[in-house]
């Protein structure tokens, strides 16, 4: 059985890099039919798309996000990672990362960041 | 970038049915935006009940169904059960950049 879980800092500080990785297990991040994805929901509103990776590194961001968002793969660890610079309480959030063949079909329990000083 | 619009909520009578829609800035939604639509329950993921339109997971309800209408992608729940009560979202593909729509909130009542 596939699973996701997201980890790293639940506190982070205005205009500093907020970091989260998702460690997969149960299955290879190197798949040819899967892309690995971070989505986001600040608390109390709806759902917002970060970005994808493909495990070759070929990645698609949203374009509001695009300027601050580094999304990049390890496969050697089974591991995908996001990078938010310059973060504002706006980006504070639940985020989730999730696996998209045709569907999204596996996602990560999900990690609260806050953003404050 | 495209924004996706959805009804901000919906009742429905147990047994009922229901249309919920989503619509894009850019036009008509066609299948080539990949339609999916999720389920979200107060504090757990969002998990996939219809992608490519039409598809469904092989957890997805046979109440549930996806479709084209009217030039937007459209979630038909047939039968609502009170468990049906929850956060609708839909998300669409642009060239491989995906856009959540705004969600609609789903009462049985």
């Amino acid at each position: 059985q596939l699973q996701l879980q997201e980890s790293g800092p639940g506190l982070v500080k205005p205009s500093e890099t907020l970091s989260l990785t998702c460690t997969v297990s149960g299955g290879s991040i190197s798949s040819s039919s899967y892309y690995w994805g971070w989505i986001r929901q600040p608390p109390g509103k709806g759902l917002e798309w970060i970005g994808s990776i493909y495990y070759s590194g070929s990645t698609y961001y949203n374009p509001s996000l695009k300027s601050r968002v580094t999304i990049s793969v390890d496969t050697s660890k089974n591991q995908f990672s996001l990078k938010l610079s310059s973060v504002t309480a706006a980006d504070t959030a639940v985020y989730y990362c999730a696996r998209r063949g045709a569907e999204y079909d596996y996602w990560g329990q999900g990690t609260l960041v806050t953003v404050s000083s | 970038q495209a924004v996706v619009t959805q009804e901000p909520s919906l009742t429905v009578s147990p047994g009922g049915t229901v249309t919920l829609t989503c619509g894009s800035s850019t036009g008509a939604v066609t299948s080539g935006h990949y339609p999916y639509w999720f389920q979200q329950k107060p504090g757990q993921a969002p998990r996939t009940l219809i992608y490519d339109t039409s598809n469904k997971h092989s957890w997805t309800p046979a109440r549930f169904s996806g479709s084209l209408l009217g030039g937007k992608a459209a979630l038909t729940l047939s039968g609502a059960q009170p468990e049906d009560e929850a956060e609708y979202y839909c998300l669409l593909s642009y060239s491989g950049a995906h856009v959540f729509g705004t969600g609609t909130k789903v009462t049985v009542l």
